[in-house]
């Protein structure tokens, strides 16, 4: 176990659906990310986190809204998904921002949109 | 922005031979460089990291080389074990910078 936790491992959803993913991670990481890994692509980052404070939006649509309340967990509230949508969402933390070399990831969530 | 490649897509090695995952970068600026494993149902695991500086770094049965002239890093498993069958991904960064360019990873399988 990396000490990163995430759930739900899968979810299927609806495009008029709204749900929510969640990472906890249990290392006292100060930095948090979530990723998107479609298959053939490379991972793709969406937003960075430190210290509770968003310091990265990689151009992610609206329809992907990340809350961090405090420095151990990490949401993405999803609506109005779209099929394309569908991938493997990675959350990883580190120590610093500064450590974003050494990242820890969960098991990621595989999501669906139908 | 930075692109990070890996040559082979699939490579298949017999169990206790040796298994060389390639990758290209294109980013000179770079000077970090690092090796992830995901294996199936996971999320990627650091392996091993190398800082530009260097050109060869090695760890428990892995060892990564770096050649920056040619800008190609490569990672190098000896006596591959059935555990190892995992996708693996390269990455760079720039020391203080919060970004991992990902490389599109390179599955390999072991044979036993």
């Amino acid at each position: 176990e990396t000490g990163v936790t995430q759930t739900p491992r899968h979810l299927v959803m609806g495009m008029t659906n709204k749900k929510s993913l969640k990472c906890e991670q249990h290392l006292g990481h100060n930095a948090m990310y979530w990723y998107k890994q479609s298959a053939k692509k490379p991972l793709e980052l969406m937003f960075v986190y430190n210290f509770k404070e968003q310091t990265e939006n990689n151009s992610v649509p609206s329809r992907f809204s990340p809350e961090c309340p405090n420095s151990s967990h990490l949401f993405l509230h999803l609506h109005t998904l779209q099929p394309e949508d569908s991938a493997l969402y990675l959350c990883a933390s580190s120590q610093e921002l500064l450590d974003a070399w050494e990242q820890f990831f969960g098991p990621g969530t595989r999501l669906t949109v139908l | 922005g930075e692109s990070v490649g890996l040559h082979l897509p699939t490579l298949s090695v017999q169990e206790g031979d040796n298994s060389i995952i390639n990758c290209a970068y294109s980013n000179s600026a770079s000077d970090y460089f690092i090796w992830y494993k995901q294996e199936s149902g996971k999320g990627p695991q650091f392996i091993i990291d190398i800082r530009s500086n260097m050109d060869k770094r090695q760890g428990q049965r892995v060892t990564v080389l770096l050649n920056k002239t040619v800008k190609h890093l490569s990672l190098q498993i000896a006596a591959t074990q059935p555990g190892d069958s995992a996708v693996y991904f390269c990455a760079e960064t720039r020391e203080g910078n919060n970004r991992l360019a990902f490389g599109k990873g390179n599955q390999v399988v072991v044979i036993p």
